[in-house]
């Protein structure tokens, strides 16, 4: 099956500074790659997304990257600010099923 | 407003009982998946369902059952026969012909003494 690991698990940035977010993935079958913010007691919500046909997309200050060849994808948040801080999960689908990362907790420090 | 709702959004149960969570969805969402959430880890998948009357296991199906009578309704069921119970509940739902896009409900908080 799919494996997916996430890094770093913490991260802490300065306001206004960049946040960078790592993934990989094992099957290359898995052709969808979205990223999830997920608030204390809440339930995750999709903020980005990228599909296995693409190698960036960027949302204002959120972007993703993908590399098929070496099976990793990336998320980075610019000009981070102190809402930013969430718990953040990777993910990668083979259509039918999602395989998640173990999150990274982000702290923008004001 | 659509959305995902699920209910309770927090229980408590004994050990030994059986316990039904609950996840409604007007999306005219197909699919519908239901995840356990343990601190510092990420969603692991128990079940989902493309298609009403129909449902598969997912990674740790053992000790839980569903139900899909209804597009809107997918019921999780915690039976006894769960070693650890005590976690976070999320569902969520896309749709079919995409089944791609994930949208999760709030979460039921279980606790099981």
């Amino acid at each position: 099956g799919e494996n997916v690991e996430q890094h770093p698990s913490t991260l802490s940035v300065q306001e206004g500074d960049s946040a960078v977010i790592k993934c990989t993935y094992s099957d290359s079958a898995s052709n969808y790659f979205p990223w999830y913010k997920q608030e204390l007691g809440k339930g995750p919500q999709l903020i980005i997304d990228i599909r296995s046909n693409v190698g960036e997309k960027k949302d204002q200050r959120i972007a993703v990257t993908l590399n098929k060849t070496a099976k990793h994808f990336s998320l980075h948040i610019t000009e981070t600010q102190p809402e930013d801080s969430a718990v953040y999960f990777c993910a990668a689908s083979n259509f039918n099923k999602f395989y998640f990362g173990s999150g990274t907790k982000l702290n923008v420090k004001p | 407003d659509g959305g995902i709702t699920q209910s309770p959004k927090y229980l408590f149960r004994k050990e030994g009982q059986n316990v039904t969570l609950s996840c409604e969805q007007n999306l005219n969402h197909d699919a519908m998946y239901w995840y356990r959430q343990d601190p510092g880890q990420g969603l692991r998948l128990i079940y989902y369902s493309q298609i009403v009357n129909d449902f598969q296991k997912g990674d740790i199906a053992e000790g839980y059952s569903v139900s899909r009578e209804k597009k809107e309704s997918f019921p999780l069921t915690v039976t006894s026969a769960q070693k650890n119970p005590t976690a976070f509940y999320l569902c969520a739902s896309a749709i079919r012909d995409t089944l791609y896009e994930q949208y999760f409900g709030p979460g039921t908080r279980l606790t099981v003494t």
